[in-house]
């Protein structure tokens, strides 16, 4: 069964370091979310891709975050400089969209990457 | 923006019914309903696109009463299995989704 890849599975780093995390999607599917979840809430919609587009960054910390899906299939999320808030899980999920737009379709999600800043 | 769930945590003997609701402030194109265990990523359920809506999953099973802007996910007979945090998830158009804060299931023997 195809899944959604993501690496690396634990990141620890220091405060102010630079941190990247990679969101391989299921084959085909041209709608890939970042999202992050820290511990005991919802997870947070950071960046939306339609391909190689970004569809909605809105809740992306711009001074700092950055996201890149160059050739609309696997993507990149980076952070720089770390701050200690910024642990938590990142989340990377990608789906099909049919008709209606990605509100109307299943999000498969990867396994993650839990950050720890220390 | 984010939904409102409720109630925030509910601990369950095998067998018994549940409900977990999920209520919005703005008109919602649709609600999406996830699970999610413990140290692992959120696994769909079922998305509910039309008001008055309703879609079932073997025994869990879903409304969407679009007038109140609010959803409510059933779980008929509870099974262990069934244990883990429910999320529900709001669009409001096309591209804006919001997870909301999540009800935690623990189902006991």
């Amino acid at each position: 069964e195809a899944e959604v890849a993501q690496s690396p599975r634990y990141k620890i780093t220091e405060k102010s370091q630079a941190v990247a995390f990679w969101c391989d999607p299921i084959s085909g599917h041209a709608t890939l979310y970042w999202y992050r979840q820290i511990l005991g809430q919802g997870p947070e919609l950071l960046v939306q891709f339609q391909d190689e587009s970004v569809v909605d960054d809105s809740q992306l910390p711009k001074d700092r975050f950055s996201a890149e899906r160059l050739k609309g299939v696997d993507s990149t999320l980076k952070i720089q400089p770390a701050e200690l808030g910024d642990s938590a899980m990142y989340l990377c999920a990608s789906s099909s969209p049919t008709s209606g737009g990605p509100g109307s379709n299943e999000q498969f999600f990867g396994p993650g990457t839990r950050l720890t800043v220390l | 923006q984010q939904p409102v769930q409720s109630p925030q945590a509910v601990i369950l003997r095998e067998g018994e019914d549940a409900v977990i609701n999920c209520s919005s402030s703005k008109a919602l194109y649709s609600v999406h309903w996830y699970r999610q265990k413990h140290g692992e990523a959120p696994v769909f359920l079922m998305i509910l696109l039309k008001g008055g809506e309703q879609k079932g999953h073997d025994k869990i099973s879903a409304s969407f009463n679009e007038k109140k802007q609010q959803s409510s996910l059933y779980l008929t007979a509870s099974q262990l299995s069934y244990s883990g945090t429910y999320f529900c998830g709001t669009a409001y158009n096309f591209n804006k989704f919001y997870f909301g804060s999540g009800t935690k299931l623990n189902v006991k023997p």
